[in-house]
């Protein structure tokens, strides 16, 4: 089994929708982040949480919100998707120490049409 | 404001070569640098990382060459294989930040 598990893998949905992805880990890490990932633009960062009350915002977090359930799952929420968030979406987790490796997800592929 | 830039964007390079991917910052307080790896369907994952206090890491067929005084740091690939093409991205953070940065990713093409 995975250890960084990204739910749904793919997805397509209508402008305006809200969509909720979902991540979950069985590393033990404190620390997760969710990415989008672009053709030419790299991986941007959106949010991420050092622990399960801690909550930031990253380089790209209009349109999108975030919620910590629990230390081992985080999940990013579209309130109204639009065209331009179509792109791949990662989830990540790190250590609780700085500068640690970061473990990445499969990705969602989101499509908004 | 893109604090890591990467390039090129793109690279083929036959069985057997070497690899050169580049990799400039600006921040001074950027003071880990790590380089990962994705393939097609895949996550990234870290592949070999440096920190500033050193000019050179080796891990098998794979280097990074770090110049603190040019901000500038590069990923080579010796005898680069059909197995190494992927797309490539190097990342830096801040000393007390665990956040990283990353470029914009090179995907590597190494033709039979």
């Amino acid at each position: 089994d995975a250890d960084v598990t990204q739910t749904p893998r793919n997805r397509i949905t209508k402008t305006g929708k809200r969509i909720m992805l979902e991540c979950s880990q069985t590393k033990g890490h404190d620390r997760m982040y969710w990415y989008r990932q672009d053709p030419g633009l790299g991986l941007r960062l959106i949010y991420y949480s050092f622990d399960v009350k801690d909550i930031n915002k990253g380089e790209i977090s209009d349109g999108y919100s975030v919620s910590r359930q629990a230390q081992a799952k985080f999940s990013l929420s579209l309130e109204s998707a639009i065209p331009n968030q179509t792109a791949l979406y990662f989830c990540a987790t790190s250590a609780s120490w700085v500068n640690t490796e970061a473990f990445f997800g499969q990705g969602t592929r989101l499509t908004v049409v | 404001q893109q604090q890591v830039k990467q390039s090129p964007q793109s690279l083929i390079v036959q069985k057997g070569g070497i690899s050169i991917i580049n990799c400039a910052y600006e921040n001074t307080a950027f003071d880990y640098f790590p380089w990962y790896q994705q393939f097609p369907g895949k996550g990234p994952a870290l592949l070999i990382a440096i920190r500033p206090d050193v000019s050179e890491k080796k891990e098998g067929r794979f280097t990074i060459s770090f110049n603190k005084s040019a901000k500038q740091f590069s990923l080579h690939i010796m005898d680069s294989q059909p197995g190494d093409s992927a797309t490539y991205f190097c990342a830096a953070s801040e000393e007390g930040y665990s956040t990283l940065t990353f470029g914009k990713g090179t995907m590597l093409l190494v033709s039979p």
